[in-house]
């Protein structure tokens, strides 16, 4: 079965840096997600993108993240300034014609 | 805003029992409904997938249901074994190409 690959896993950052969370959808992938899943709590949409722009956002989508796909392949989810709160499992969500695809998810742990 | 319900938020079984999960969604307008299982720290698999014309969908010893009308899903595991022990998300999207409400999942634990 094809796969979104999601790097890195495991990612550990100190408050107040910026991190990149990277993502390779499927190459016939057309839209494009990010979710979050604070420890113990449901999978929040953040934003979806399509045709190199966003096509929707969530409240918690703030200034403080941003996406883009610089590349044509990689899809990424750039977190400026990181706060505690941002500790999450990051899930990245790619789908063609069919039903998205999500992939294994990128653990962010903020100290 | 679509708000997703799942019932039980916690269920112990003990192994070879049948049991069912239930998800509730508030917008009947839905495109499809997708069911995960998701271990301890670990990523979403996709279980099943029913589309909003599709009344149920099985897999193994899974089988989802799907009422639209009424804005309920269930997910029924047959002889269950510890294995399945997870935690079972429901997801719904409202179009082809929108994001997916998730509820808070059910943690199953399934007793040898």
């Amino acid at each position: 079965e094809p796969e979104v690959t999601q790097t890195p896993s495991h990612q550990v950052t100190q408050m107040g840096q910026e991190v990149i969370l990277r993502c390779v959808p499927i190459s016939n992938h057309l839209y494009f997600y990010w979710y979050r899943q604070i420890l113990g709590q449901k999978v929040e949409f953040l934003v979806s993108f399509y045709n190199n722009e966003i096509s929707e956002k969530s409240e918690i989508f703030d200034d403080q993240f941003s996406v883009e796909r610089p590349d044509g392949s990689n899809f990424t989810l750039k977190i400026r300034s990181t706060k505690l709160e941002d500790s999450a499992m990051y899930f990245c969500a790619g789908k063609g014609t069919g039903t998205p695809f999500f992939g294994q998810g990128t653990r962010l742990t903020v100290v | 805003k679509q708000e997703v319900t799942q019932i039980p938020a916690a269920l112990s079984v003990p192994e070879g029992e049948n049991l069912v999960l239930n998800c509730s969604f508030t917008d009947s307008a839905i495109y499809n409904l997708q069911w995960f299982r998701q271990d301890p720290g670990k990523g979403l698999t996709s279980l099943l997938l029913i589309q909003s014309s599709q009344r149920e969908q099985t897999s193994g010893r899974l089988n989802a249901s799907l009422d639209k009308s009424s804005g309920r899903s269930t997910l029924y595991i047959a002889a269950s074994q510890p294995g399945d022990s997870a935690t079972y998300l429901c997801a719904v999207r409202n179009t082809n190409a929108g994001k997916s409400t998730f509820g808070d999942g059910t943690t199953l634990t399934v007793k040898p």
